[in-house]
């Protein structure tokens, strides 16, 4: 029950497109979710996290969608550039897990100029 | 404000050895958690360390282990070495270590077991 599933594993978006990840949860005790930016060479840095509270959280060109029936969450970059291109983690977190982050397995998303 | 530092940034051990990682957390930060990264598997918990003492542990066998400083500072030991240790050890502090607050990782320690 403390898995977190992402997909896709890689994604490759023409530039100026939009960018689209999923990931799946089962624990509905969780109330947090993040998502991590990861470049090469570089450990992870947050990008834009969400409560159960809120269906959508925008930042710029980055929106996090959140289905709680579902139990899905998704991350959409608008107008994806090549800058963008890095891998990107979804986690979630809440009292079953003891506040530690549950992490997904990543996806590497390539935008082609 | 200076970022996580992590110590060394590339390391080569063989089988049965062991390994000591350092981590520098950002100045103020209490909170220090370990994590092991592979291609594939993500981000895996090890543990977490709060004013000396380990908070949380993640489900990784007793060959890893850590301690955290009075400034902070953390150390991770993996004993007796494995092929499957091979992989990115990432540090990431924060202010109180819950998961509400934001995590600030390091760059990482490559550890390459032969």
């Amino acid at each position: 029950q403390q898995q977190v599933k992402q997909s896709p594993q890689s994604l490759i978006v023409q530039k100026g497109g939009i960018s689209i990840i999923n990931c799946a949860y089962e624990n509905t005790a969780f109330d947090y979710f993040p998502w991590y930016q990861q470049f090469p060479g570089k450990g992870p840095a947050l990008l834009i996290a969400i409560r159960p509270d809120v269906s959508e959280k925008k930042e710029g060109r980055f929106t996090i969608s959140f289905n709680k029936s579902a139990k899905q969450f998704s991350l959409h970059i608008m107008d994806s550039q090549p800058g963008d291109s890095a891998t990107y983690f979804c986690a979630a977190s809440g009292v079953d897990s003891n506040y530690q982050l549950i992490w997904g397995a990543g996806t590497k998303l390539i935008i082609k100029p | 404000k200076a970022g996580v530092t992590q110590t060394p940034r590339y390391l080569i051990k063989t089988r049965g050895q062991q390994v000591t990682l350092s981590c520098s957390p950002i100045s103020g930060h209490r909170s220090v958690s370990w994590y092991q990264q592979t291609p594939g598997q993500g981000l895996q918990f090890l543990f977490e360390y709060f004013s000396e003492t380990q908070r949380n542990k993640g489900n990784f066998p007793g060959r890893f282990s850590g301690r955290q400083f009075s400034n902070s500072r953390s150390e991770m030991n993996v004993s007796t070495l494995e092929l499957g240790d091979s992989a990115l050890y990432l540090c990431a502090s924060s202010w109180s270590g819950s998961s509400y607050n934001e995590q600030f990782f390091g760059p990482g320690t490559r550890l390459t077991v032969l």
